[in-house]
């Protein structure tokens, strides 16, 4: 089972405000990280898939950073709406050929926003 | 709208009853996969089909049952299950063999209960 961490658990973030989380990999070995959005009643929604170190991916308000040689990506939300509200899931494929399919997911970060 | 349909939403079913699972996707996509995911936890893979063929079994108890009839069908079978099995059942498919680089789709989930 790989260690796969995302810090903080959970955040509060007032309307408006810009905030980050994290997500830590094993550096050795990189493949690929995944970043989904799960909202409440919802299915889990794609947002990146970074392969290179330093990517950097956009996608609106939202966007990502990657480091394979220290091993973590942080994921930032630019001008928070409480629409970005929800459980933000990182997850990183199986270490062996074989099992790249396989998907070891993060325990996520819950961000509230607030109005 | 998910482009992943899981049918049902919702099932309750006694530990002697035999029910089944189904998951659609019209995309194309040759990777499908299940997921098992408890309370507050993150998704957890149960099976991987690459081209309707099963390439990765979590050591699943056998009282589950996958099945890929075709391309764009994914069943998963269940008998004698236990209440530990109580959970949201989570369907995903993806481009290409299911290497790991491509995002994976999501549908909405089955929510099962075990009386």
């Amino acid at each position: 089972i790989l260690n796969v961490e995302q810090s903080p658990q959970s955040l509060h973030v007032q309307e408006g405000d810009s905030t980050n989380f994290t997500c830590s990999f094993p550096s050795s070995n990189f493949y690929a990280l995944h970043w989904y959005r799960w909202e409440t009643a919802k299915s889990p929604e794609a947002l990146f898939v970074m392969t290179l170190n330093g990517d950097e991916k956009k996608k609106g308000r939202i966007s990502a950073t990657l480091n394979t040689k220290e091993g973590y990506s942080y994921l930032y939300i630019k001008g928070s709406q409480p629409e970005d509200s929800a459980t933000y899931l990182c997850a990183f494929p199986g270490g062996t050929t074989d099992s790249w399919g396989k998907l070891q997911f993060g325990a996520g970060t819950q961000v509230v926003v607030t109005p | 709208d998910t482009e992943v349909t899981q049918t049902p939403k919702h099932l309750v079913m006694g530990m002697t009853n035999k029910k089944s699972l189904k998951c659609e996707q019209h995309m194309g996509h040759r990777a499908m996969y299940w997921y098992k995911q408890k309370a507050k936890k993150p998704p957890e893979l149960m099976f991987v089909y690459s081209y309707e063929k099963l390439s990765i079994n979590e050591s699943v108890p056998s009282r589950f049952s996958p099945e890929c009839p075709n391309s764009s069908l994914l069943n998963l079978h269940l008998h004698a299950l236990q209440p530990e099995d109580s959970a949201l059942y989570l369907c995903a498919s993806s481009q290409g063999s299911g290497t790991g680089i491509q995002p994976q789709h999501f549908g909405d989930g089955t929510r099962l209960s075990i009386l």
